[in-house]
């Protein structure tokens, strides 16, 4: 059975700090999908990124990273120079992969609400 | 280019109601699915659907049922409303074969009295 664990529920920072948003998960599957998705106050969920279990290239989009370590099942996600526009749940998830090497179902997190203050 | 699209956004049933939460997408997507997020929770999976036809249980699929008549539309069934189904419901859908994320609607609340 999968599962994620984000054993953060909340973190508060001040503005232009930096914060990292722990992620770790379990998985039998060799193959598999890793996502952060961002939930705003008003409740949707927006894609951040997606990393496939054979990729373990950080990645840095503008303030975001990424950083991915099979070694201890970690997709740790860190935004740096925080702006209250960040304030927000975010959800670490899992996708086992299909037999064509597709995603499948996630498996969510219970997320890590951040608030960011001026 | 809608996405996808639930309907409603909000609803209140009372115990022992039926209705049905409706999600299209027209982003010609073969894998839709349907989550519900409990207050603090994250998503938990109740059904999904692999094509027109053919329907899965995921984790939580009792009180539920499905249907995918076409490649578009998903509807989510409550045949009998109970307070523990009280929750936010989001339909999502993917394409197989590019490993794209999971592009999510925008959510419909709902309430049992």
């Amino acid at each position: 059975a999968q599962k994620v664990t984000q054993a953060q529920t909340e973190i508060s920072v001040v503005e232009k700090e930096d914060v990292t948003l722990d992620c770790v998960y379990e998985t039998r599957d060799t193959t598999y999908y890793l996502f952060w998705y961002k939930q705003p106050p008003s409740g949707e969920l927006v894609f951040l990124i997606r990393r496939n279990s054979f990729d373990e290239q950080n990645e840095i989009s503008g303030r975001y990273s990424w950083n991915f370590q099979k070694s201890t099942s970690s997709f740790n996600f860190t935004i740096t120079a925080s702006q209250v526009v960040d304030s927000a749940v975010y959800f670490c998830a899992l996708s086992e992969a299909d037999s064509s090497g597709s995603a499948r179902q996630l498996t969510f997190g219970s997320g890590t609400q951040l608030t960011v203050l001026p | 280019n809608a996405g996808v699209t639930q309907t409603p956004k909000f609803r209140i049933l009372k115990i022992g109601q039926s209705m049905t939460l409706q999600c299209t997408q027209d982003m010609n997507h073969n894998y839709m699915y349907w989550y519900r997020q409990d207050p603090g929770m994250g998503l938990k999976l109740i059904y999904y659907s692999v094509g027109a036809g053919i329907t899965d249980k995921g984790e939580v699929p009792n009180g539920y049922n499905v249907s995918r008549s076409t490649t578009e539309d998903f509807p989510l069934r409550l045949e009998l409303a109970a307070p523990s189904q009280t929750s936010v419901y989001f339909c999502a859908s993917s394409f197989v074969g590019d490993n794209q994320p999971q592009h999510f609607g925008d959510g419909t609340r709902l309430s049992i009295l």
